[in-house]
C-alpha cells in the first residue's frame, strides 16, 4: 500500500488561507468517504483536525475545513496563524480493509 | 477523559520480540476498535494494525503480517501488540489509537538495533 501523496511543504502568510492536498487512488481516497486529517507538532502525539472527509471535531477551530474531489482530498486552513506552523497528515480508508496515511506536509507561516 | 498510555517500548536486538501494551481509560473500551501506529525518526505516521470489538477481526500491514500480532483485553480496558523477528526498520514510536483513530496515546519507542 503506497503512502498518499501530500506536497512536501505549503506556505502562506498570516490571514492568508493556505490549502493542503492528499492524492491517493480509487481504492482509498477516492472510494470512500474515511479521510482523516491529524496535525503534529514536534514531539507530540498527532491530533485529529478532521474526519469523514469535512466533519470537524469538538474543540477543532473552524478555521480548518475538509474536501474531497475524485481521489484528492483537501484540508483548507483559513486566518492562517503563527501556531498552526506545524506538520499536517492525511489519512484513508483502503479497499484492503487497512488505513494509508499521506507523506506529510510541513506548514510555514512567512 | 479518553486516555491511553503505552508501555513496553525499548531496545531490542534484531530478530529479537517485544511486547507493547496500552492502557486505555475514560470511554467503554469493549465498544470501540482499537489501533497501533508508528513514527520512524524523522519520518511520516504509518498505520500498523488494528482490530475490531471482540477480536474477530484484524488488519495489518503488509510489512508486519506474520511478524506482529494485535490482540485485547476488554477486561483489563488494555491493547497489545506483540512483536516478533524484529528488524532495524521497525525503529519507531509506537502509537496506540482508539478508532480510527480520534484518540492517540503519547507513544512508545522501539529500538531495534544489535
Amino acid at each position: 500500500q503506497s503512502a498518499l501523496t501530500q506536497p512536501a511543504s505549503v506556505s502562506g502568510s498570516p490571514g492568508q488561507s493556505i490549502t493542503i492536498s492528499c492524492t491517493g487512488t480509487s481504492s482509498d481516497v477516492g472510494g470512500y468517504n474515511s479521510v482523516s486529517w491529524y496535525q503534529q507538532h514536534p514531539g507530540k502525539a498527532p491530533k485529529l483536525m478532521i474526519y469523514d472527509v469535512s466533519k470537524r471535531p469538538s474543540g477543532v477551530s473552524n478555521r480548518f475545513s475538509g474536501s474531497k474531489s475524485g481521489n484528492t482530498a483537501s484540508l483548507t486552513i483559513s486566518g492562517l496563524q503563527a501556531e498552526d506552523e506545524v506538520d499536517y497528515y492525511c489519512s484513508s480508508y483502503t479497499s484492503s480493509n487497512t488505513y494509508v496515511f499521506g507523506t506529510g506536509t510541513k506548514v510555514t507561516v512567512l | 477523559e479518553v486516555q491511553l498510555v503505552e508501555s513496553g517500548g525499548g531496545l531490542v536486538q534484531p530478530g529479537g520480540s517485544l511486547r507493547l501494551s496500552c492502557a486505555a481509560s475514560g470511554f467503554t473500551f469493549s465498544s470501540y476498535w482499537m489501533s497501533w501506529l508508528r513514527q520512524a525518526p524523522g519520518k511520516g505516521l504509518e498505520w500498523v494494525a488494528n482490530m475490531n470489538q471482540d477480536g474477530s477481526e484484524k488488519y495489518y500491514v503488509d510489512s508486519v503480517k506474520g511478524r506482529f500480532t494485535i490482540s485485547r483485553d476488554n477486561a483489563k480496558n488494555s491493547l497489545y501488540l506483540q512483536m516478533n523477528s524484529l528488524r532495524a526498520e521497525d525503529t519507531a514510536v509506537y502509537y496506540c489509537g482508539r478508532n480510527h483513530v480520534d484518540y492517540w496515546g503519547q507513544g512508545s519507542l522501539v529500538t531495534v538495533s544489535s
